[in-house]
């Protein structure tokens, strides 16, 4: 019954590498998200997606590109991985709206060697 | 722009201790306040929220109250528990530019048996 399922858990890769995370929600929610924790524990947004229509999209370099086949999914794909892109990365989705919560993700773990 | 600033962990207590997590945010117009929680390797968790001044978010045993005149949204809880170990996001959530949330840069929380 997970709510917001997140795919690999793991990724180690090699620098120049492209690769993909993908995430999916089964909660019907409209809204769904890409953050970037470092490893201080800093949260930082990079997308969101309203109804598979991008609605915030922060100073992320365009190596990095999120796509949404449909509601419940948002892919994150990464072009030519660098050292500084190793991460944790979560999804989350939640219903659109100031007060709603947001339901995050297990997070995938991206090691950059 | 719209920021979150909480106090700087890591915090350790031992079981029973009463617990204060500070943070205090900066908004232009009337942001919802979220306290989530992250247990080790394990997404983010919604532990309270609040979304007008004068509310009281409350789970757990953990409480803040929005307090507009201070721009505080500050964590209690009167006993911690070993269990209660992790990090905690104190967060706004704003409607400039489509719906957004904001972390703070997060407190750890170490309980002592």
């Amino acid at each position: 019954d997970t709510a917001v399922s997140q795919t690999p858990k793991y990724l180690v890769t090699q620098m120049g590498n492209d690769k993909s995370i993908k995430c999916e929600q089964n909660l019907g929610h409209d809204t769904m998200y890409w953050y970037k924790q470092d490893s201080k524990k800093f949260l930082k947004i990079m997308f969101s997606y309203n109804n598979k229509e991008l609605i915030i999209n922060e100073t992320v370099p365009n190596r990095f590109s999120p796509k949404s086949p449909d509601k419940a999914h948002l892919n994150l794909h990464i072009n030519s991985l660098e050292l500084g892109d190793s991460a944790v990365y979560f999804c989350a989705s939640s219903l659109p709206g100031l007060q709603e919560t947001q339901y995050f993700g297990p997070g995938t773990r991206l090691l950059v060697l | 722009g719209d920021s979150v600033t909480q106090m700087e962990g890591p915090v350790t207590l031992s079981e029973e201790a009463f617990l204060t997590i500070n943070c205090t945010y900066t908004a232009t117009g009337y942001p919802s306040l979220f306290w989530y929680v992250q247990y080790p390797g394990e997404g983010l968790q919604l532990l309270l929220k609040a979304t007008k001044a004068d509310d009281k978010g409350s789970n757990k045993g953990f409480e803040a109250t929005y307090r507009k005149e201070t721009t505080s949204f500050h964590l209690e809880k009167g006993s911690v528990q070993v269990s209660d170990s992790a990090v905690y996001f104190c967060a706004l959530s704003e409607s400039t530019g489509g719906f957004k949330t904001i972390f703070g840069a997060g407190t750890r929380l170490f309980v002592k048996a």
